[in-house]
């Protein structure tokens, strides 16, 4: 079975902190991805990385791939309350599309 | 809108009662996908579909019971629920590999 863990469980900044949250594996995955999730909803993708190494930007967002294609981190710059939220990375792996999900991070940015 | 439509989204039901909770996506995705999340747990994979007619199990399917005649329609049936199975539950369809998933708004289940 396929592990992936996150980092922090929780996280309670004010607005305008920086934040890392980070995502490791034994495993190595073909792609991972980031989703967001607001209380009483499902998760919305964010992102997906691909290549080993690979970094990719979304506004204030910044997602990495490890360079072994085992883990990951999303980093905010100038958190604001609308980032507010469970954030998952979820591993895929080649069979049948399936992903692992980690436990998520639960941020919270106070204004 | 197109997207995945879960009903109902709030159920109670009582313990050794069958319950069936209802997905249905207005693509075609190929892949569908019933998750569970618990505190503590995050996401875990109860069934999943490759297309319609083909299912498999996923981390923990003893208890769950799925079909899919339809492409668009995966439904997910509790054969005898007990409270371990009190959660909420996410559908999800898959476009194709390297897309991410889209989900429903979850149907949150307690058994009493």
């Amino acid at each position: 079975t396929q592990l992936l863990e996150q980092s922090p469980q929780f996280l309670s900044i004010q607005e305008g902190e920086n934040l890392t949250v980070y995502c490791n594996s034994s495993s190595v995955f073909s792609s991972l991805q980031w989703y967001r999730q607001e209380p009483g909803e499902g998760p919305v993708l964010l992102v997906t990385v691909v290549t080993g190494g690979e970094v990719k930007k979304l506004k204030r967002l910044t997602f990495q791939f490890g360079d072994a294609r085992k883990d990951s981190s999303l980093h905010i710059t100038a958190a604001q309350p609308g980032d507010t939220g469970l954030y998952l990375c979820a591993g895929v792996s080649t069979n049948a599309g399936k992903s692992t999900f980690g436990d998520g991070t639960t941020l919270t940015v106070k204004p | 809108d197109a997207g995945i439509t879960q009903s109902p989204r709030y159920k109670i039901t009582e313990t050794g009662r069958q319950v069936t909770l209802m997905c249905h996506q207005t693509w075609s995705h190929s892949y569908m996908f019933w998750y569970r999340q618990d505190l503590g747990h995050g996401l875990r994979l109860i069934y999943y579909s490759a297309a319609a007619d083909i299912t498999d199990k996923g981390e923990v399917p003893d208890g769950y019971v799925v079909s899919r005649s339809k492409t668009e329609n995966f439904p997910l049936t509790l054969e005898s629920a007990t409270r371990s199975q009190t959660s909420v539950y996410f559908c999800a369809s898959l476009r194709g590999t390297g897309y991410g998933y889209t989900f429903g708004s979850g149907t949150r289940l307690t058994v009493v």
